[in-house]
């Protein structure tokens, strides 16, 4: 099955500062990447995700990127903000499935003013 | 839009009671439904999942089970508590025509005393 794992577990950046959360993945079949943000108390929420036919994506502040050959992936955040402080997973779905994912164990970011 | 409903939010069982969590999800028909849990350490174990009304999948055996007995309802039951049950608990659902990724419920904090 699918194994994901993610770097770093913590980490702590200043305001204004950007932030990289890499994860890689084992099944060559997946080609499905989510990101979550979850914060203290709260279910995750999806905030970016991309495909394999695609190297990278864009949403204002946040970017992923794909490389498959590598078999990683990974999350910038620019000029972070103190509301950006929250656990963000990563996740690939197994075996290229429809419905199934598997999650890193999370990266909990900080955000000092 | 598509909802989802996820409740209590907050749940304290004695050892040895039974458990009961309800999930609905508003607006779509025909989706894949989810249980996670997530301990302390923070990482999302995935407990069942159902892709239809009747058909459940466990990911880990334990002492829990789950039910489907409406396409956009999912239960997820135990007879009996043990501590070691306590967590935090999160339905989530995707789409069947992999149009986005898993979109979770506030979860439900449980405690077994």
């Amino acid at each position: 099955g699918e194994n994901v794992e993610q770097h770093p577990s913590t980490l702590s950046v200043q305001e204004g500062d950007s932030a990289v959360i890499k994860c890689t993945y084992s099944d060559s079949a997946s080609n499905y990447f989510p990101w979550y943000k979850q914060e203290l108390g709260k279910g995750p929420q999806l905030i970016i995700d991309i495909r394999s036919n695609v190297g990278e994506k864009k949403d204002q502040r946040i970017a992923v990127t794909l490389n498959k050959t590598a078999k990683h992936f990974s999350l910038h955040i620019t000029e972070t903000q103190p509301e950006d402080s929250a656990v963000y997973f990563c996740a690939g779905n197994s075996g290229g499935s429809n419905y199934k994912l598997t999650f890193g164990k999370g990266t909990l970011l900080t955000v000092n003013p | 839009s598509q909802t989802i409903h996820q409740w209590p939010a907050t749940l304290v069982q004695p050892v040895g009671s039974p458990l009961s969590l309800e999930c609905t999800v508003e607006g779509t028909s025909n989706p894949n439904l989810y249980w996670y849990r997530q301990a302390a350490g923070r990482g999302l174990q995935l407990l069942f999942y159902s892709v239809g009304i009747g058909q459940i999948s466990s990911e880990v055996p334990q002492n829990l089970s789950a039910s489907r007995p409406q396409d956009r309802q999912f239960i997820l039951s135990s007879k009996k508590l043990l501590l070691s049950d306590s967590g935090f608990y999160l339905c989530a659902w995707s789409p069947m025509d992999r149009s986005s990724g898993y979109t979770f419920g506030s979860g439900t904090r449980l405690t077994v005393v």
